[in-house]
């Protein structure tokens, strides 16, 4: 079985274009958080979706967004980039909407680099 | 305002050796918790975790322990392998809280020396 998958994996952008990261969660999970991981620091949480519904969301600005399609992937939008988005930006999945005892299931997440 | 803590950065065991991370929280509210194993390169992998109604669970080499009162975990690997060379995060969640994320600490860096 095919574990969460994101694309790309790395990626490089200059400040003030946009971006797009996708997931695809694993078959049969419903739900799909988003995570922000910058060097040194644990993953932090940025949004949560289930059902195509969103959740659950972080504290990070409007510039950062998401959605969930009819398949349950998902596409993380980033607009406006600044130098401190760099990160590596983590996709999970879950086959519960609530966390209590249900573990989440990371991608090998995409490495984003702005210039 | 860090809820969950990691205060050792990291940490360097002898081959065959018990590794014991610990991890500190704040929030009262955290009913359930989890570790993760994180590789270069690669997403966060889960390796166990513990329902507050508990003070311990175990998986073969790994076991958890909770400390409600000291609000406090602790990550218990035996023996230790240099393949668990790695960064081990400890994470929290609140089910009654109405959202729906994990906190995550900062990580310890595991070594395990051949």
């Amino acid at each position: 079985d095919a574990g969460v998958t994101q694309s790309p994996t790395h990626l490089i952008k200059t400040r003030g274009q946009q971006v797009t990261l996708r997931c695809s969660p694993i078959s049969g999970h419903k739900s799909v958080s988003w995570y922000q991981q910058v060097l040194g620091q644990g993953p932090q949480f940025i949004f949560q979706y289930y059902e195509k519904e969103e959740r659950g969301r972080g504290n990070f600005p409007d510039r950062f967004s998401a959605r969930q399609f009819p398949n349950y992937s998902s596409e993380l939008n980033v607009n406006a980039l600044l130098l401190g988005d760099s990160a590596l930006y983590l996709c999970a999945s879950s086959l519960r909407r609530g966390t209590g005892n249900t573990e989440a299931f990371f991608g090998q997440g995409t490495r984003l680099t702005v210039v | 305002d860090q809820q969950v803590k990691q205060n050792s950065p990291s940490l360097s065991v002898q081959e065959g050796r018990i590794s014991i991370l610990n991890c500190d929280y704040t929030n009262s509210m955290f009913d359930y918790f989890l570790w993760y194993k994180k590789y270069p390169a690669e997403g966060p992998t889960f390796l166990i975790s513990i329902s507050s109604i508990k003070d311990k669970n175990e998986d073969g080499r790994f076991t958890v322990f909770l400390n409600k009162s000291a609000k406090h975990l602790s990550l218990h690997i035996v023996p230790s392998q240099p393949g668990d060379s790695a960064v081990y995060f400890c994470a929290a969640s609140a089910r009654g809280s109405g959202t729906y994320k994990y906190i995550f600490g900062t990580g310890t860096r595991l070594k395990v020396l051949a």
